[in-house]
């Protein structure tokens, strides 16, 4: 069985401020690993995605994710981000293979203030 | 192609009563999946189906049926919805034939439920 852990509820943070939202999860088999982004009254959206090769995993909006096996980690970056980029943000890890069952983490708010 | 559609938007049930929420989806993809998502506790998988005619339940499926009657229709029912039972409800599809995305649900809009 997998699952995902977001420590932190709510990251508050500054316009063009980088910013780092926490995952790590935990799982006995090898796993894709996703972020997913809901922006309000949205749906959800994919951000990025590993599932092998390079680590360091770039997706939309400016944001990467780097994946640690040591650390069991896939932590989401952006350099600099903008009013718009506040939203929810979900890390997903799925096993390989099969129907694709997708574990979410709680969830992390991003808040950007000007 | 609108990707993945749910109706309604929004619903406002009784305790006990009943209703049907649909999922569509236009990119003729096999999989479809009805998630729940409560404050704090992330999304959890309900049931899914991996094609027509198929349906299994997920994590969290009782109080809740479901039906793949078409490929591109995936129907969920609450027969007697309960308070415990509000929350919003996200329907997503999975295609297994494109090797460039057979690894990612398309979500849709979502339905918010709220039961008194």
């Amino acid at each position: 069985a997998q699952s995902v852990t977001q420590l932190d509820s709510q990251v508050p943070v500054f316009e063009e401020a980088p910013v780092e939202l926490r995952c790590n999860y935990s799982s006995s088999v090898s796993v894709y690993l996703f972020w997913y982004v809901q922006y309000p009254n949205q749906g959800l959206q994919l951000l990025l995605k590993y599932l092998s090769g390079s680590t360091l995993v770039k997706g939309i909006n400016g944001f990467e994710a780097e994946f640690n096996k040591s650390q069991t980690s896939f932590h989401l970056r952006k350099p600099s981000v903008h009013i718009s980029d506040t939203a929810e943000y979900f890390c997903a890890v799925s096993s390989l293979g099969g129907f694709q069952k997708l574990v979410f983490g709680t969830g992390t708010r991003l808040l950007v203030s000007p | 192609n609108a990707g993945v559609t749910q109706t309604p938007k929004f619903r406002v049930l009784k305790t006990g009563q009943s209703m049907t929420l649909l999922c569509a989806q236009d990119m003729n993809h096999e999989y479809m999946y009805w998630y729940r998502q409560d404050p704090g506790m992330g999304l959890r998988l309900i049931h899914y189906s991996v094609g027509e005619g198929t349906t299994a339940k997920g994590e969290v499926p009782d109080g809740y049926n479901v039906s793949r009657l078409k490929k591109q229709n995936f129907l969920l029912g609450l027969e007697s919805a309960a308070p415990s039972q509000t929350s919003v409800y996200f329907c997503a599809s999975r295609t297994t034939r494109n090797p460039a995305s057979t690894d990612t649900q398309y979500f849709g809009p979502g339905t918010r439920l709220t039961v008194l």
